[in-house]
């Protein structure tokens, strides 16, 4: 079975540091999805990766899944306390039903220091 | 457009005890996920309904869990009897059509097993 290692597990940052978290996956990634999770609160999404060497940007949050497919990194520049949650990737697995399912990553637990 | 609902969103029993959780998706969603969030992990799913058929319920503790999803709309996730290790967070999840990055997560609901 596919398993996601994220690392680190928790983080504190500075407001206004860069900061970068990691997902490697046990197997090649078809599908990598980013989300975040405030206490309390559900997943909410955040980008899709698809394609080795994709990259994509919102706002300050930018993603990136390498080459070679098993391994996803988000980094936030410039953070600020709205950025503080869990960060989650989730990778696509195609089940025989034919019907997609998410396996997800163990959390990245981020706070931003004022 | 109204997010997924969930109730209740905290909940403490005593081991051997029976718990249910309610969600209401959002209006035609065809696609329902009920996931178990655990202490410092990221989400598992439990059980993925196609309007009111099971698609995937390869992780539900079958001797204690079940689901079910009446007229394809709300859905009733029950635990009898709960044990410790079921404490975690409940959340549930709807898409229109089974497509995963569509995904729209409710609050969860917050189960503690004394």
């Amino acid at each position: 079975s596919q398993e996601l290692e994220q690392s680190p597990q928790s983080l504190i940052v500075q407001e206004g540091k860069n900061l970068t978290i990691n997902c490697t996956s046990s197997k090649t990634l078809y599908g990598l999805y980013w989300y975040k999770q405030k206490y309390g609160e559900g997943l909410i999404f955040l980008m899709m990766l698809q394609k080795g060497g994709e990259e994509k940007s919102h706002e300050k949050i930018t993603a990136k899944l390498d080459e070679k497919k098993q391994q996803s990194s988000l980094h936030i520049t410039a953070s600020q306390p709205s950025h503080a949650g869990i960060y989650l990737c989730g990778a696509d697995i195609h089940t025989n039903t034919g019907f997609q399912k998410l396996v997800f990553g163990t959390g990245t637990r981020l706070l931003v220091s004022p | 457009e109204a997010g997924v609902a969930q109730s209740p969103r905290y909940k403490i029993i005593e081991k051997r005890q029976s718990v249910a959780f309610w969600c209401n998706p959002i209006s035609g969603h065809a696609t329902l996920y009920w996931y178990q969030q655990i202490l410092g992990q990221g989400p598992k799913l439990l059980i993925q309904f196609q309007n009111n058929g099971v698609v995937d319920d390869s992780q539900l503790p079958k001797d204690r869990f079940s689901a079910e999803r009446l007229k394809g709309v709300d859905s009733t996730l029950k635990i009898q009897p709960a044990k410790l290790e079921d404490s975690a967070v409940y959340l549930c999840a709807s898409s229109l059509d089974g497509v995963i990055y569509e995904q729209y997560f409710g609050p969860g609901t917050r189960l503690t097993v004394t």
